[in-house]
């Protein structure tokens, strides 16, 4: 069983309303990735963190997801106005160091009506 | 940029069936590669690493070998049971701005009783 927590493991919205899913990484591992995966299984990275720093968010990620990573919390992921192409399975994974492996929740599944 | 193809969308076995899947790599540094495995309703869950010290892995009857030569990396298992349906995805570590996950668009397995 996944050491990363994830919830909720079911999330539905109306479009333009917010959808916030929070993650709790592996104890001792400081990078924390998300990844959407849509329907085709295809993984789109969305964000990744060393502790509460932002390694790299992809443009998507900066305009309408937000992300954070604060010490002593759930890291979360918010999505500001859902958009219908949004529904999918959002994975948070997190991994010993930036360069190893990732160690993946069950996700969040997020349907936008 | 680096890049990861699996072109098995499904496969489909009875048990006790020899397993292959193919999966190629282009990437400009060394490779790390990984099989991941997910179930129904679960997030991706690590099956095998294979790194240029140990261009081997071997897991739950599982084995992948990493070829330098072909830029192959496949999943093989001699005999596969009914509880091996999954999806198998092939990985790589790329850096881009930073390190994160490539994958692959996965394999359907599905083992007929």
């Amino acid at each position: 069983n996944s050491k990363v927590i994830q919830t909720p493991r079911y999330l539905v919205k109306g479009q333009g309303q917010k959808a916030k899913m929070r993650c709790i990484p592996e104890k001792g591992h400081p990078v924390v990735f998300w990844y959407q995966q849509n329907k085709n299984n295809e993984f789109k990275f969305l964000i990744n963190f060393q502790n509460q720093e932002v390694l790299q968010q992809i443009d998507m990620t900066e305009k309408r997801f937000s992300a954070e990573c604060p010490s002593n919390s759930p890291c979360s992921l918010e999505i500001q106005s859902s958009e219908a192409g949004d529904s999918a399975l959002y994975l948070c994974a997190s991994s010993p160091d930036s360069q190893n492996t990732l160690y993946f929740g069950a996700g969040t599944r997020l349907s936008v009506l | 940029g680096d890049s990861v193809t699996q072109k098995q969308g499904q496969v489909t076995l009875s048990e006790d069936d020899f397993l292959f899947i193919n999966c190629t790599y282009s990437t400009t540094t060394y490779p790390t590669l990984f099989w991941y495995v997910q179930y129904p309703g679960q997030g991706p869950q690590l099956l095998l690493k294979v790194t240029t010290a140990n261009n081997k892995g071997i897991s739950r009857g599982f084995e992948a070998t990493y070829d330098k030569g072909t830029t192959s990396f496949h999943l093989q298992k001699a005999s596969v049971q009914e509880s091996d349906s999954a999806v198998y995805f092939c990985a790589l570590l790329a850096s881009s701005g930073s390190w994160q996950l490539i994958f692959g668009s996965g394999t359907q397995l599905t083992v007929m009783p």
